[in-house]
Formats: C-alpha cells, sequence, structure tokens
C-alpha cells in the first residue's frame, strides 16, 4: 500500500513570494504518476502539475513547478510570484501506473495562505 | 465547469432515510470514482468503476452501494448512514490509468 505524507498543516506567505510544499511517499512500486491538486474554498478539486515517475525532468506549468526525488521519493511544489487566488488546500497524490483503473492516494493536504 | 457534475450540492438527512448521489461526467471518459473527503484526513477512495466495471471496493460498508448504468454516471446510494458518515463526497472521472482524474464539486452530506 502506498501512503502519502505532507508535514506542513498550515503555510501563509506574503503576495509575490516563493513558496515551496513538500511531500513525500512510500511505494515500492517503480511505474507511477504524483500529482499536487488544488482545493480553494469553493471545494471543487483542480489538477495543478503532474509527475511521471520515469520522467527524470522536473515538470512545469506557468508559475507552478516540481522537485521530484525519485530516490528519495520527495515530490515538493514550488509556486512562484505567488498570488491571492493560490490561497487552498494543496494535497499531493500518488497513482500507481500498473494498468486498469486506480484510484488516487491522498496526502492530508497543506493550507496555503496568501497575504496582501 | 468541470466537466464534472454532482447533485445534490448539499444533502442532510436521517440515520433510518435513504437517499442517492448523482455524478455525471461530461467528458466521454471510461472511468469514474468516488471518494469520501473528512475533516482531518486525506481524502479516501471509495469506488472505482472502469467501463462500467467495479474494479474496487476500498473495503467501504454495505450502508454505501454504488452503481454504474453507463460510462457518464454514477451513484451513490445510502441507507441506515451513521453521524460518522458525514463528509464531503467527491466524484472523479478519467480518460483511463495514466490521465489525470478530473473532479467534480462534491456533494456535502450531514447525517443527523
Amino acid at each position: 500500500a502506498q501512503t502519502v505524507t505532507q508535514s506542513q498543516p498550515e503555510m501563509s506567505v506574503q503576495e509575490a513570494e516563493t513558496v515551496t510544499l513538500s511531500c513525500t511517499y512510500d511505494t515500492s512500486e517503480n511505474n507511477y504518476y504524483l500529482f499536487w491538486y488544488k482545493q480553494p474554498p469553493s471545494r471543487q478539486m483542480i489538477l495543478v502539475i503532474r509527475q511521471e515517475a520515469y520522467k527524470q525532468q522536473n515538470a512545469t506549468e506557468n508559475r507552478f513547478s516540481v522537485n521530484f526525488q525519485k530516490a528519495a521519493k520527495s515530490f515538493s511544489l514550488k509556486i512562484s510570484d505567488s498570488q491571492l487566488g493560490d490561497t487552498a488546500m494543496y494535497f499531493c497524490a500518488f497513482m500507481y501506473s500498473g494498468g486498469g483503473a486506480d484510484g488516487l492516494t491522498f496526502g492530508k493536504g497543506t493550507h496555503l495562505i496568501i497575504q496582501p | 465547469e468541470t466537466g464534472v457534475t454532482q447533485t445534490p450540492r448539499h444533502l442532510v438527512m436521517g440515520m433510518t432515510n435513504k437517499k442517492s448521489l448523482k455524478c455525471e461526467q461530461h467528458l466521454g471518459h471510461n472511468a469514474m470514482y468516488w471518494y469520501k473527503q473528512s475533516a482531518k484526513k486525506p481524502l479516501e477512495l471509495m469506488f472505482v468503476y472502469n467501463f462500467k466495471e467495479q474494479t474496487e471496493n476500498n473495503s467501504v460498508p454495505s450502508r454505501f452501494s454504488p452503481e454504474c448504468p453507463n460510462s457518464s454516471h454514477l451513484f451513490l446510494h445510502l441507507h441506515t448512514l451513521q453521524p460518522e458518515d458525514s463528509a464531503l463526497y467527491l466524484c472523479a472521472s478519467s480518460q483511463d490509468a495514466r490521465q489525470p482524474q478530473h473532479f467534480g464539486d462534491g456533494t456535502r452530506l450531514s447525517i443527523l
């Protein structure tokens, strides 16, 4: 079974600053995907970024980038030039890619607050 | 508009009631999922349907009964629920195992 750990229950930074959210996971699998999802107060779970475990290059989506360290089983999210709209719960998630349809294993989340 | 629609948005029911949650996806996906999101706990996977076949039941009590009549619709039938079942229930869909899951806005369920 996989586990995902987010060790920061809450973080607060000033607008325009850069913030990094940490995530570690534990698995015996070699082929998998990692995700960061954002859940604002509206409750909608929004995909922020995805990383395939077989890719060494870190995924990037505009202001969002990850630092994927496979050997260390670490998958942190960096948000550059943070904006007020980035305030939300952020969830790290794992999914095995062995075929069929598999659910996501989530961490407990980090509540990120962007201060004006 | 997420492409995944859940109804109702809020539901309050007694422990002896029977109700159903509905999820509809307009994305042409083949897999659908139910998750439970409780306070202070990670999202928990409940059920997975792939091409209308249930492929996973994550040790969910029998008072929760899923139904997937076609690849676009997913239901969660509820009966004789307990107060600890109060939570946000999220539906998701994906094209296949290699594609990200798209979530609905959830149904906030409160058991009296």
